[in-house]
């Protein structure tokens, strides 16, 4: 079973800095299987990026996502205050049929 | 927009049972994968469960095998966990989820309780 494991645990930073979040797989993933969600505070999760670098609806572009096999990467470029929150990971895998998320990275204002 | 709403938490003694439902709206129901994911108070998500979309195939999480089944109504536009012997570690916000192979829509959640 695929592991994600998120990079750093917690991440402080200023309004209008870039941040830089990783995620690493223990086994090589389908780009076309890796996602990235935001949770805010109270909130429930949504979805951010899609197979890897595809922004969902709504999205700024400030956020980007890359990588491919085992090391994913989330971008934002220039954070604005509504983004700080946790960021997961999450992988799916078809053999066997299973959804894995990353242990997510906090990211706070510094 | 679409929407999906869990209902069915609550307190539950260990080795108890619990029926989570989620009804959906605002979308064609049978035509998309489902999930259950939870959230454990202060922790982070963890898959539990999905049901493909005509019912006919299901996984779940090592954590659950065996004691939650997952199923849907397609005729009432509704997916449901049924939750066996349940354990203090099931504490959770229970979120139902849309879409592979990622959640595309959630749910509010439902909180389960495990306690005595």
């Amino acid at each position: 079973e695929i592991v994600l494991t998120q990079s750093p645990g917690t991440l402080s930073l200023s309004p209008g800095e870039r941040a830089t979040l990783s995620c690493r797989a223990s086994q090589s993933v389908s780009s076309s299987y890796l996602a990235w969600y935001q949770q805010k505070p109270g909130q429930v999760p949504r979805l951010l990026i899609y197979r890897a670098s595809s922004r969902a609806t709504g999205i700024p572009d400030r956020f980007s996502g890359s990588g491919s096999g085992t090391d994913f990467t989330l971008t934002i470029s220039r954070l604005e205050p509504e983004d700080f929150a946790v960021y997961y990971c999450q992988q799916y895998g078809s053999s066997p049929p299973r959804n894995t998320f990353g242990q997510g990275t906090r990211l706070e204002i510094k | 927009e679409v929407q999906l709403v869990e209902s069915g938490g609550g307190l539950v003694q260990p080795g108890g049972s619990l029926r989570l439902s989620c009804a959906a709206s605002r979308f064609t129901f049978s035509s998309y994968w489902m999930h259950w994911v939870r959230q454990a108070p202060g922790k982070g998500l963890v898959w539990v469960s999905h049901i493909n979309s005509d019912g006919s195939s299901t996984n779940y999480a090592d954590s659950v095998k065996g004691r939650f089944t997952i199923s849907r109504d397609n005729a009432k536009n509704t997916l449901y966990l049924q939750m066996n012997s349940l354990r203090g570690e099931d504490t959770a916000v229970y979120y139902c989820a849309r879409g592979v192979p990622y959640f595309d829509s959630w749910g509010q959640g439902t909180l389960v309780t495990v306690s005595s």
